[in-house]
């Protein structure tokens, strides 16, 4: 099946600073989805990315389907940002829709 | 965008008892959906697909009478964990596609502590 890498698996900042997280797939996809999962366990749904540019306040995400990564920004880092981030694809062809997810990056804002 | 509720958020049971987990889409119609399980720090590991009308299928190495899936309506799907023993503790999470079958949608999830 499809395999969903995502890098780093932890990061810890100080509030301020900047981040880039990123998702590497190995097979084309139809579907990627960004989520934040709060500490009460809560999937927060950030973007659907499928490839392109998006942006949402602090947070954008690019992807690049023909490279097959998309990476996830987060500027200016605030304490509630902390949590964990997941990266979640469906592959092309996938007539069953099922979406395959990366083991997240757990990332801890610093007041 | 849509709506997807899950309930119980959290629930404690006897082992040897069963718990049954609501998954409904609230502004849509869902043909399928589906249930993940997550232990702790780990990433969400898909359990079953639900399909309206028609019999669930499920992932390599999960137990089909473990885990009863029924999608009765278009708008609900129910996971029941039958006999349920500690190991079984974990959190479930229902998602379901929008109608455009593009972007998914997940439930609240819910914190099943077995005893």
């Amino acid at each position: 099946g499809i395999q969903v890498e995502q890098s780093p698996p932890d990061l810890i900042l100080q509030e301020g600073a900047n981040s880039t997280l990123r998702c590497n797939f190995s097979d084309s996809v139809n579907n990627l989805q960004w989520f934040h999962q709060n500490p009460w366990g809560q999937l927060i749904n950030l973007f659907y990315i499928p490839s392109g540019t998006k942006q949402n306040g602090r947070l954008s995400a690019t992807t690049v389907a023909t490279e097959r990564y998309s990476l996830l920004y987060i500027s200016s880092s605030q304490t509630t940002d902390s949590g964990v981030y997941f990266c979640a694809v469906e592959k092309s062809g996938d007539r069953d829709d099922k979406i395959i997810f990366g083991k997240g990056t757990r990332l801890h804002i610093l007041p | 965008g849509a709506v997807v509720s899950q309930h119980p958020s959290r629930v404690i049971c006897k082992s040897g008892t069963s718990v049954k987990i609501e998954c409904r889409s609230l502004d849509f119609q869902a043909t399928t959906m589906f249930w993940y399980r997550q232990f702790p720090k780990q990433s969400l590991m898909l359990m079953a697909t639900s399909n309206e009308g028609s019999k669930a299928t499920y992932e390599q190495g999960v137990e089909k009478d473990k885990f009863l899936i029924n999608h009765a309506s278009l708008t609900l799907s129910t996971l029941t964990v039958t006999s349920a023993h500690p190991e079984d503790s974990s959190f479930y999470i229902c998602s379901a596609p929008d109608s455009m079958n593009t972007e998914a949608f997940f439930g609240q999830g819910t914190r099943l502590t077995v005893v």
